[in-house]
């Protein structure tokens, strides 16, 4: 069967620290995974999209890894602030059965920056 | 842009009563996508429309659920009858390519 898998329901990481996130995933195909922050009471928000033959993406102090061999993503804060501290999702691009792509999201981990 | 705008925020309904969650899409977005989200099964894709017609309903529940999309800046999602099983947040979320935006979604309690 098909799965998403985020590495934990919660971290809890030092402020200062490098916050990682692992995304796993079986029996998918992705053209491309994205990342997305949420925080409580509102939707998710597009943070980062990587594509099948890319290895890494970087936006300030973002950083994702893509393994199509691994089927995982890793996602990494550098320097971790207290304002990091929300539900991170990871979701994959995938060709539904009418042809089109569309997002199947994991089910998130919950990220505490500890001051 | 104000973003995808849903309404209501919360509704709160009894069961077997019709509900109507609302979802108005960013100006030229092409793609919109009705997700509902539990603790349980975390952010499911219900249906998804490309320029106002759906293309995939596969996660529709049942046929209690329906969804619409009369023109490019308005949608509806209706549960009728509501049972307390659908007691969820819907999201609204519109693309024009990869990314998605989200609304705020609605928190629905069904009683």
């Amino acid at each position: 069967s098909q799965k998403i898998e985020q590495n934990s329901e919660a971290l809890n990481i030092q402020e200062g620290k490098t916050a990682t996130l692992t995304c796993n995933y079986t029996n998918y195909s992705p053209a491309y995974l994205q990342w997305y922050r949420q925080d409580p009471g509102r939707g998710p928000v597009f943070l980062l999209l990587i594509r099948e033959n890319e290895k890494e993406k970087r936006k300030e102090r973002l950083k994702v890894t893509f393994d199509t061999t691994l089927k995982q993503s890793l996602f990494h804060i550098t320097a971790s602030q207290p304002a990091d501290s929300a539900t991170y999702l990871c979701a994959l691009g995938v060709i539904s059965n009418f042809g089109n792509e569309k997002l199947t999201f994991g089910t998130g981990t919950r990220l505490t920056i500890i001051p | 842009d104000a973003g995808v705008i849903q309404s209501p925020r919360h509704e709160v309904t009894e069961m077997g009563q019709e509900v109507t969650l609302r979802c108005k899409p960013i100006s030229g977005h092409d793609y919109l996508f009705w997700y509902r989200q539990t603790m349980m099964r975390g952010l499911e894709l219900l249906i998804y429309f490309n320029n106002n017609v759906p293309i995939d309903d596969s996660g529709m529940p049942e046929d209690r659920f329906s969804a619409k999309m009369p023109n490019a800046s308005f949608s509806t999602l209706k549960i009728q009858p509501s049972e307390p099983r659908d007691s969820a947040v819907y999201f609204c979320a519109s693309s024009q390519t990869t990314d998605y935006t989200f609304g705020s979604g609605t928190r629905l309690t069904v009683v």
